[in-house]
């Protein structure tokens, strides 16, 4: 069975330009999360969705950042414009439901200049 | 405020050594989970526990859902266990995880 899937795995864009990474997460998972981690750092949580659903984007800087799961399935999380300070690995999640194990995906590592 | 303390920060192992690292969590955790991160590389879940213990292959973990304490275990001890443990915990209401700072395990041959 597929992990879950992140793609690109690395991303070096000039501050200011937009940025965008898909996740595609384990086959029959209702819950996505988006986590920032930087360097030395555990991760933080920036999304969580249920199923197409965006149930806790308390910590996601709406004024850059944007997410969407349209249909449930796959989700893709934006910065635009990208600063300096968003340079960081991004990590997508997933698992059955919010009670469950979470499984990883390898993360995009983003570098802003 | 759901929080969760781990220690060590850093530990440096001879291989064939055990291995212990400590995490305490706050009131509203009802889940621990284990994880762990090679450098450069993705999370990969160890254990998810709520009581009890569980293994699998040297990995123990433990809970002690009283004293709100988690333990994980490496027996033997080997190089390619050197890696960043992180605990983290979930609440039963919601499924976001809180994480720990980690622990940078280092085991020497």
């Amino acid at each position: 069975e597929a992990g879950v899937v992140q793609s690109p795995r690395y991303k070096i864009i000039e501050k200011k330009q937009p940025v965008a990474f898909w996740c595609n997460p384990i086959s029959g998972h209702n819950t996505l999360y988006w986590y920032l981690q930087n360097l030395g750092q555990g991760p933080e949580l920036l999304i969580r969705y249920e199923n197409e659903e965006a149930v806790d984007d308390s910590q996601l800087p709406k004024d850059r950042f944007s997410a969407e799961r349209l249909k449930g399935v796959d989700s893709t999380l934006k910065i635009q414009p990208a600063e300096l300070g968003d340079s960081a690995v991004y990590l997508c999640a997933s698992s059955l439901n919010k009670y469950n194990e979470q499984f990883f995906g390898p993360g995009t590592r983003l570098t802003v200049l | 405020k759901n929080e969760v303390e781990q220690s060590p920060q850093n530990l440096t192992a001879q291989e064939g050594e055990f291995i212990t690292i400590n995490c305490s969590y706050s009131v509203g955790i009802s889940a621990l989970h284990w994880l762990q991160q090679h450098p450069g590389g993705g999370i990969v879940s160890l254990f998810m526990l709520s009581s009890g213990k569980k293994k699998h292959g040297r990995l123990i973990a433990t809970i002690n859902i009283q004293e709100k304490h988690s333990s994980l275990h490496i027996t033997a001890s080997h190089p390619r266990d050197s890696a960043v443990y992180i605990c983290a915990g979930s609440g039963r209401s919601q499924g976001n995880l809180i994480f720990g700072k980690g622990t940078k395990l280092s085991v020497k041959p």
